[in-house]
């Protein structure tokens, strides 16, 4: 298996700008989770999926944030406007059930000037 | 809410020493507690995973072992290499009455720097 794939590998945009992060989870994971890693906060949990559904989006910043799951195979993260404050990697992870050991992508940089 | 602190922050050693890494909790009703490794530009590693019921759990030169009345974990690596190099990260997994929350809750890491 090709792991959790994410893409962009890495992102530069002007604030203002809507940006789109996208993931593909292992296949058969069941469990998707989006992370957002900063040096002075570490890494923080957004949103997560169950079966293609949020199951807790208490993490999502501001209403600026919003995540998709279409399909099983695909999840998107989407920041408008996007802000400097923003800049962060952010990783997504998936998992073969609740509770058990999850598998993280490369992440994506964001950079927000 | 849910606080993990790691300590050391970072950590230098020479190759060859075994080591610790320390992992505390402020709730005591976690699931699960796993140990990654981060290495520099990557994505995580889950290295070892605990249940809530377990005391510990070994692979290969690693170690990890829990007391969740103490809401402790430690990692224990046994005679470091240079490829040990990296960030260690603790997480605690949610939960209660034998059922996860799903989420997990991250400790700042240790930097750990193995050197020849």
């Amino acid at each position: 298996d090709a792991g959790v794939i994410q893409s962009p590998r890495h992102e530069v945009t002007e604030m203002g700008q809507e940006v789109t992060l996208r993931c593909k989870p292992i296949s058969g994971h069941d469990y998707l989770f989006w992370y957002r890693q900063t040096m002075m906060r570490g890494l923080e949990l957004l949103i997560y999926f169950n079966n293609n559904v949020p199951i807790d989006d208490s993490g999502m910043p501001e209403d600026r944030f919003s995540a998709k799951m279409p399909n099983a195979s695909f999840s998107t993260l989407k920041i408008q406007p996007s802000e400097p404050r923003d800049s962060a990697v952010y990783f997504c992870a998936s998992s073969l059930g609740q509770g058990l050991t999850q598998y993280f992508g490369p992440g994506t940089r964001l950079t927000v000037l | 809410k849910q606080e993990v602190t790691q300590i050391p922050a970072a950590l230098s050693v020479p190759e060859g020493e075994n080591l610790v890494l320390n992992c505390s909790f402020t709730d005591s009703a976690i699931y699960n507690l796993q140990w990654f490794r981060q290495d520099p530009g990557k994505g995580l590693t889950s290295l070892l995973l605990i249940q809530s019921s377990q005391r510990e759990q070994t692979s290969g030169r690693l170690n990890a072992s829990l007391d969740k009345s103490s809401g402790r974990s430690t990692l224990y690596i046994a005679a470091s290499q240079p490829g040990d190099s990296a960030t260690y990260l603790c997480a605690v997994g949610l939960g209660s009455g034998g059922t996860s929350y799903g989420k997990l809750t991250f400790g700042q890491g240790t930097i750990l720097t193995v050197h020849p």
